[in-house]
C-alpha cells in the first residue's frame, strides 16, 4: 500500500463550488504539506503543518484552507472553486530532521469550469 | 532572481549518452540539496541527496558547489528509462524553508 494516498485522484466542479481534497499517510510523520504544480511554474508551497496544532500558510495560500485532523490526516479545501485554481495538488510528508527529504502522494488533477 | 534556477530544456539525448544538468540556488545559507525526478503526470520523487562530498548512486552523480551556489547531476549511460523532469530542492535548515526548482526536462531518444 501506499504510504502517502490523495482522494479524489480526479475531479471536476464548477465554479463556486466548495471542494475538499484528502491526504493520509502511514509514513509517521509529523509535518504535512500541500502543493499545487501548474506548467512552468514548478510546485507551489500552499500550506505546510509541523503538527496537529502548528498549521502555516505557504506562498499561495488566498483561496485555500486546511484542516489537520490527525497526524496522519491533512486536508485541503477550495472555498470557492475559480478557474485558474485548476491544477494538480500533491500532498506531501517528511521528517523534521530532514524536510528537503519529502514523500508525495500521487496527486489530484482538480479542473474548475 | 529566482530562489532556485534551472534550465527547462528539453535535453534530447541518445541512449547510453552522458547528460549533465546544474541547478543554481541563491540563498548561501542553504544547508541540504537533493534531487528528485517527476514522470509524467506522476508524483515527485526522490532521487538523490547531495552532499558535500559529492555522492554516486549507480549511473547518478550529484555534486555540490558552495562557492558558485549550484548542484549538478550527471546521468551516465542514459536509459530510455530515464526520460523525465529532473527537480533540484534547495533546504534552508535553520528555517526547514523547501524551495524545489522548475525542473529540466530529459528525453533519452533510441
Amino acid at each position: 500500500d501506499a504510504d502517502v494516498t490523495q482522494t479524489p485522484r480526479n475531479r471536476i466542479t464548477k465554479t463556486g463550488k466548495r471542494i475538499m481534497l484528502e491526504c493520509s499517510q502511514t509514513k509517521g510523520h509529523d509535518r504535512m504539506y500541500w502543493y499545487r504544480q501548474d506548467p512552468g511554474l514548478g510546485l507551489r508551497l500552499i500550506y505546510y503543518s509541523f503538527d496537529v496544532k502548528d498549521i502555516n500558510k505557504g506562498e499561495i495560500s488566498d483561496g485555500y484552507s486546511v484542516s489537520r485532523q490527525a497526524q496522519a490526516k491533512f486536508s485541503l479545501s477550495l472555498e470557492s472553486a475559480i478557474p485558474n485554481q485548476t491544477a494538480l495538488y500533491f500532498c506531501a510528508t517528511s521528517d523534521p530532521r530532514v524536510a528537503g527529504e519529502q514523500y508525495f502522494g500521487p496527486g489530484t488533477r482538480l479542473t474548475v469550469t | 532572481r529566482k530562489e532556485v534556477e534551472q534550465d527547462p530544456g528539453p535535453f534530447n539525448v541518445p541512449e547510453g549518452a552522458t547528460v549533465a544538468f546544474n541547478c543554481t540556488y541563491s540563498n548561501s545559507a542553504s544547508q541540504s540539496f537533493f534531487w528528485y525526478r517527476q514522470d509524467c503526470r506522476k508524483e515527485p520523487k526522490l532521487l538523490m541527496s547531495v552532499y558535500s562530498s559529492g555522492n554516486e548512486d549507480g549511473r547518478f552523480t550529484a555534486q555540490l558547489n558552495r562557492a558558485s551556489q549550484y548542484i549538478s547531476l550527471l546521468i551516465r549511460d542514459s536509459k530510455l528509462s530515464d526520460s523525465a523532469t529532473y527537480l533540484c530542492v534547495v533546504n534552508e535548515m535553520g528555517y526547514q524553508k523547501v524551495t524545489f526548482g522548475t525542473g529540466t526536462k530529459l528525453q533519452v531518444i533510441p
